[in-house]
């Protein structure tokens, strides 16, 4: 079973903080995705990569930035974290083409920007 | 702008009461659709993949279709662990994702 682990279920950081958040996933998928998940907003797409050191913008890149070094890793970094940004936070991997195959999601931080 | 609407929102059903959830899609260039279930807590979870007008997919008590314009979620029979929210997203030919907000299905005992 695929399975993406990220590193935190809750984190509470303060305004203005640059803020990690970290994704590992274990079968070697190509894809690697960040979202938000905001009631009412349903799931956006912030950045994803299709490859290590590829990255391209998603809906709502403001305010985020991503690092894909290893292919098993994907990082989401708010820059300067703001109120705004409390959500929660899921990342996703899948094998290419995109578009085609389901997405195996982790089970997701939940942030609060205080 | 590909959009994708599901309804209701929220579903109360009591155990045995079958069902439906619907998705509507506007897309351009439809790739795949896809219907996951989330619970409280955790990241979404893949149910089924619909590629085409007049595909079925059936999993247990759960029964996926899919026409030009929209999908169907069938639930025989449900049971209280059925309970969950459950998405449906869209991927276009472009290889983006849409997602819809969701249907938080309630099954009671």
């Amino acid at each position: 079973d695929v399975k993406v682990t990220q590193s935190s279920r809750y984190l509470v950081k303060r305004t203005g903080e640059k803020v990690f958040l970290e994704c590992v996933q274990d079968m070697d998928h190509e894809n690697m995705f960040w979202y938000r998940q905001d009631p009412g907003l349903g799931l956006r797409l912030i950045y994803f990569s299709y490859d290590v050191k590829m990255k391209e913008k998603g809906d709502i890149p403001e305010g985020y930035s991503v690092s894909r070094e290893k292919k098993e890793r994907f990082s989401l970094i708010l820059e300067s974290a703001s109120t705004n940004q409390t959500s929660m936070y899921l990342c996703a991997s899948n094998d290419p083409p995109l578009g085609d195959q389901p997405q195996h999601f982790g089970d997701g931080t939940r942030l609060s920007i205080l | 702008e590909d959009q994708v609407t599901q309804s209701p929102e929220a579903l109360r059903l009591q155990e045995g009461e079958s069902s439906s959830l619907n998705c509507s899609y506007t897309v351009s260039g439809l790739r795949g659709l896809f219907w996951y279930r989330q619970d409280p807590g955790k990241g979404p979870e893949f149910l089924f993949t619909l590629y085409s007008a007049g595909e079925e997919k059936e999993k247990e008590r759960l029964k996926a279709t899919l026409t030009k314009k929209e999908s169907f979620l069938h639930i025989t029979a449900p049971k209280p662990e059925d309970s969950a929210t459950y998405l449906c997203a869209v991927n276009t030919n472009a290889g983006k994702s849409t997602f819809g907000d969701g249907t938080t299905l309630t099954v009671k005992p």
